[in-house]
């Protein structure tokens, strides 16, 4: 049972290249999430799936959009990077409404 | 949008201290969480509160949510090096998916 697993660890990119975030649970959790963390701002929520075949925007959903492809996995993918877009990127999962989110270890993603 | 303000922003305190960091919104959640975030990892989730007025001990941590659901604290007692962390308060909206979080207090505590 390896929880949430996010790839890859690290990314460095050019302004302009475009990326694919990928994410994936085991615990058959119905929501997944990606937030993005930067320095004095505390974690931002991007966009998120309630259920499987769902997606909604969070706070800061633009130049970023996201792909649940079946319950296990949720993607993130910046089509043109900015370097506004460096950060550390999370990605979360909880079975259903009121219970605990369980957070993976993170992307640090660089554009330069 | 709803915003959480936490404070302070950063807190260093001696060993045995006491100390209370602060979650404040002009919003109303359905519920907030506490996280605990060490470097390099994800945030680890400390306690839940649900009802307005709820008060929660965990061990050293005690945690209350207001009577409004708009604000929250998280009081520590005898702080120890081992509570040294980045602290994230996070409000539940919109039947409980949405989650908007709080812009974090880091602490260090000094042996």
């Amino acid at each position: 049972n390896a929880g949430v697993t996010q790839t890859p660890k690290f990314q460095v990119l050019k302004t302009g290249q475009s990326m694919t975030l990928q994410c994936a649970q085991d615990m058959n959790h119905n929501s997944m999430y990606w937030y993005r963390q930067d320095p004095g701002m505390g974690l931002r929520l991007i966009y998120y799936s309630a259920s499987e075949g769902t997606t909604d925007k969070g706070e800061v959903p633009n130049g970023y959009n996201v792909s649940r492809l079946n319950k296990r996995e949720f993607s993130l993918r910046l089509e043109s990077a900015a370097p506004s877009q460096t950060s550390v990127y999370f990605c979360a999962s909880k079975p259903s409404s009121f219970e605990t989110q369980y957070f993976g270890p993170g992307t640090r993603l660089l554009v330069l | 949008t709803q915003l959480l303000e936490q404070s302070p922003q950063f807190l260093s305190i001696q060993e045995g201290e006491n100390l209370t960091v602060y979650c404040n919104s002009s919003s109303v959640f359905s519920s907030l969480q506490w996280y605990r975030q060490e470097p390099g990892e994800g945030p680890v989730l400390l306690v839940t509160v649900v009802t307005g007025g709820e008060v929660k001990k965990l061990k050293r941590l005690t945690f209350q949510f207001g009577d409004a659901r708009k604000d929250s604290s998280l009081h520590i007692t005898a702080a120890q090096p081992g509570d040294t962390g980045l602290y994230l308060c996070a409000g539940l909206s919109g039947g409980y998916q949405k989650v908007t979080f709080g812009t974090g207090t880091k602490l260090q505590v000094i042996p």
